[in-house]
């Protein structure tokens, strides 16, 4: 089954520590994409990626980094910089080879820092 | 003003009800238009992806005005089941970005 995958679901850290959050595509789409959403709000974009060894900052990525290596592999890791860190984190991919370029979520991970 | 706006509900519907939902969207340059539909503490799911020409799948009739900027949902004889927030989503030619609206707020009641 195709599919992007995140691991793990339920991530719960210490104030200072960094943290790494995994997704992967097995979609062979080109762009990949981390978002944040907060209880109640809608989703932030922190980075994406057309392509690999390529990334862009999104609109809320102070505090966050990201590699992409691989087509397959868009980590994310969520610095002790990252003032409000505890969110629910997405990622997401879609195809850039014909429209209308849908992208598709993995399930999740929920990040708790305390 | 904010890019993608919807009503946040949250909409109470009884069972078989018919109800519509807009979005409106600022930039004139809008490509690409998405009815996702979001479970409480779940992913995305698209529901559907919304054509110039309006599109309907089953249930669900997804419509697109470009003169007015704003996209719309139908949902008829509504399912407990469709209880859930649905996004609308729009994209920008020229971008790789995907603009979120805060989602509607759908409660369908037996």
């Amino acid at each position: 089954d195709g599919g992007i995958t995140q691991s793990p679901k339920y991530l719960f850290r210490k104030e200072g520590q960094n943290v790494t959050l995994s997704c992967e595509q097995n979609l062979n789409h080109d762009a990949m994409y981390w978002y944040r959403q907060d209880p109640g709000q809608g989703l932030r974009l922190i980075y994406y990626s057309q392509i690999v060894n390529d990334f862009q900052k999104g609109d809320i990525a102070e505090g966050y980094s990201v590699s992409r290596e691989k087509k397959e592999s868009f980590p994310l890791t969520v610095t002790s910089a990252q003032k409000n860190p505890t969110a629910f984190y997405l990622c997401a991919s879609s195809s850039r080879d014909r429209g209308p370029y849908e992208q598709y979520f993995g399930p999740g991970t929920r990040l708790t820092v305390t | 003003r904010k890019e993608v706006e919807q009503d946040p509900g949250p909409f109470n519907v009884p069972e078989g009800a018919t109800v519509a939902f807009n979005c409106t969207y600022s930039n004139s340059a809008s490509q690409s238009f998405f009815w996702y539909r979001q479970d409480c503490r779940k992913e995305p799911k698209l529901l559907m992806s919304v054509y110039s020409s309006g599109n309907e799948d089953g249930r669900f009739t997804a419509q697109l005005n470009r003169a007015s900027q704003y996209i719309s949902l139908l949902i008829r004889d509504s399912k407990l089941s469709d209880s859930a927030t649905y996004l609308c989503v729009v994209t920008t030619s020229g971008t790789y970005k995907y603009i979120f609206g805060t989602g509607t707020r759908l409660k369908v009641l037996a």
